[in-house]
C-alpha cells in the first residue's frame, strides 16, 4: 500500500471557507514537507516540519511523529490557493530522500 | 536567486533515441535530487547527490537511466533508448543540508514525451 496516504484526494470549496488536509504515514517519518503544485505545474515548498506545528499566514501545519500523521489547515481560502497539495515524508536521520503522497486537488469556487 | 533551473522545458524524442535533461541547482545548495512525475505513479524519487557525490540511486531504473553531477553547478539525467513509458515530467530539486536547510526547492521540470 501507499507509504504516504493523503486525504481527501480532491476538495472543492467556496472562497473564504476553511479546510483541513491530512497525511498518514506507514513509514517512520522523522520530517514532513508540504508543497503546493500550482496550475502552471510549479512545486512550491510551504512547510518543512519536525514534530510540532508551524504557521505562515493563512496556513498552519502540524506533524505528530508518534501517531504518524501530518495536517495542513487552510484558513479563509482564496483563489490563489488552488492547485494540488502534496505532503512528503523524510525517514531516518540524515535522509534527504522524500516519499510523496498522491496529492489533494484543491479547487476554489468563486 | 533564479531558483532551480531545468532545461529544456519540453523535449520530444522518438522511441529508441537518447534524451539528456539538465539541472542547475540553487547556488550554495549541496544536495541535488531527481524525481519523476506521472499521473499514474505520482512523484517518484529517482536519485540524489550530495556535494556532487551520488548518495542514493535506488529509484533509478537499472537500465537506460544514468545521472551525473560533474560540478556543483549542474547535474544531468540521461535516458538511453527512450521508451513511451519514460514519458513524464522530470523534476530536479536542490537543498542545503542540516535541519530546515533540508527544505527542497524544485525546478519547473522537463516534460519528456516519447513518441
Amino acid at each position: 500500500g501507499d507509504k504516504v496516504k493523503q486525504s481527501p484526494s480532491a476538495l472543492s470549496l467556496q472562497e473564504g471557507t476553511n479546510s483541513a488536509l491530512r497525511c498518514n504515514f506507514s513509514i517512520a517519518a522523522t520530517t514532513v514537507q508540504w508543497f503546493l503544485q500550482n496550475p502552471r505545474g510549479s512545486l512550491i515548498n510551504l512547510f518543512y516540519l519536525v514534530p510540532g506545528t508551524k504557521e505562515n499566514g493563512r496556513l498552519k501545519s502540524a506533524f505528530d511523529s508518534k501517531e504518524s500523521y501530518s495536517t495542513l489547515h487552510i484558513r479563509d481560502a482564496q483563489l490563489e490557493d488552488s492547485g494540488t497539495y502534496f505532503c512528503a515524508a523524510g525517514a531516518g536521520t540524515g535522509s534527504n530522500r522524500l516519499t510523496f503522497g498522491k496529492g489533494t486537488k484543491f479547487s476554489l469556487i468563486p | 536567486n533564479a531558483g532551480v533551473i531545468q532545461t529544456p522545458r519540453h523535449k520530444v524524442t522518438g522511441k529508441g533515441q537518447e534524451a539528456t535533461l539538465w539541472c542547475e541547482p540553487i547556488s550554495g545548495h549541496s544536495a541535488v535530487f531527481w524525481y519523476r512525475q506521472t499521473i499514474v505513479q505520482g512523484l517518484e524519487f529517482l536519485t540524489y547527490f550530495r556535494n556532487q557525490a551520488p548518495i542514493d540511486d535506488s529509484g533509478m531504473p537499472k537500465e537506460r537511466f544514468s545521472a551525473q553531477m560533474p560540478n556543483q553547478s549542474h547535474s544531468t539525467l540521461k535516458i538511453q533508448s527512450t521508451q513511451p513509458q519514460d514519458s513524464a515530467v522530470y523534476l530536479c530539486a536542490s537543498s542545503g543540508t542540516g535541519g530546515s536547510q533540508n527544505t527542497l526547492y524544485f525546478g519547473a521540470g522537463t516534460r519528456l514525451s516519447v513518441l
